[in-house]
């Protein structure tokens, strides 16, 4: 059974430029977590999403960020004009339910590091 | 309010036990997580604990909470070199995603 899958590992961008991120959840998971990692910081939750259907998105800044979780295929994270302060370690989740009662199972991150 | 906090470092002799703590601030919380993370690695569920619980054992891991103090400790017995890495804290509770702490270094000398 795979676990979440995050492509790609590294990427790397010019400031201005697009990243898109993508993720693979566990098979049988339905739900989606964006976390975003600084330098010596916790995880800053994201977005949660559900197939088609965004959930919270509170802790997404509200220019250049979206999300989505279509019907078929991965989840993406974009990022539209990046900026430098955008490098960071963007980790994606997925869990079966929602996450009070359903652990979340992480995939090892896409490494975003803007030049 | 949501804040979780750790303490940022910790170092430990090889077979000696660790002790890493965690204090969260939401009574309302249903579960707290411990995950562990190895460089250039993702987040590895350890184990959690309902909140009506004070006590969970998982082979060398016990998690003790308190939850009149709102305080949350992973203790890692007969610690390993294998064991260095980072632990994080995170609590949820219904309708929210995961909050979490920002994570003790672990550190194991041998």
């Amino acid at each position: 059974n795979a676990g979440v899958m995050q492509n790609p590992r590294h990427l790397v961008r010019r400031r201005g430029q697009e990243a898109r991120l993508r993720c693979s959840p566990m098979k049988g998971h339905s739900h989606v977590y964006w976390y975003r990692q600084l330098p010596e910081e916790g995880l800053k939750f994201m977005v949660y999403l559900q197939k088609e259907n965004i959930i919270d998105e509170s802790g997404m800044p509200k220019e250049r960020f979206s999300a989505e979780f279509p019907k078929e295929g991965p989840s993406i994270l974009r990022i539209q004009q990046v900026v430098r302060g955008d490098s960071a370690a963007y980790f994606c989740a997925s869990s079966p339910g929602q996450s009070f009662n359903s652990p979340l199972h992480f995939g090892n991150g896409t490494r975003l590091t803007v030049t | 309010g949501e804040d979780v906090e750790q303490s940022l470092f910790l170092s430990v002799r090889e077979g000696d036990s660790s002790v890493i703590n965690c204090t969260y601030t939401d009574s309302s919380s249903t579960y707290l997580y411990w995950y562990k993370q190895e460089p250039g690695a993702g987040l590895q569920l350890l184990t959690y604990i309902f909140s009506n619980m004070d006590m969970k054992q998982d082979q060398r891991l016990t998690v003790l909470l308190n939850k009149k103090d709102k305080h949350l400790s992973l203790r890692i017995a007969d610690t390993q070199t294998g064991d260095s890495a980072i632990y994080f804290c995170a609590e949820s509770w219904e309708g929210t995603a995961l909050i979490f702490g920002k994570g003790t270094t672990l550190s194991v000398s041998s």
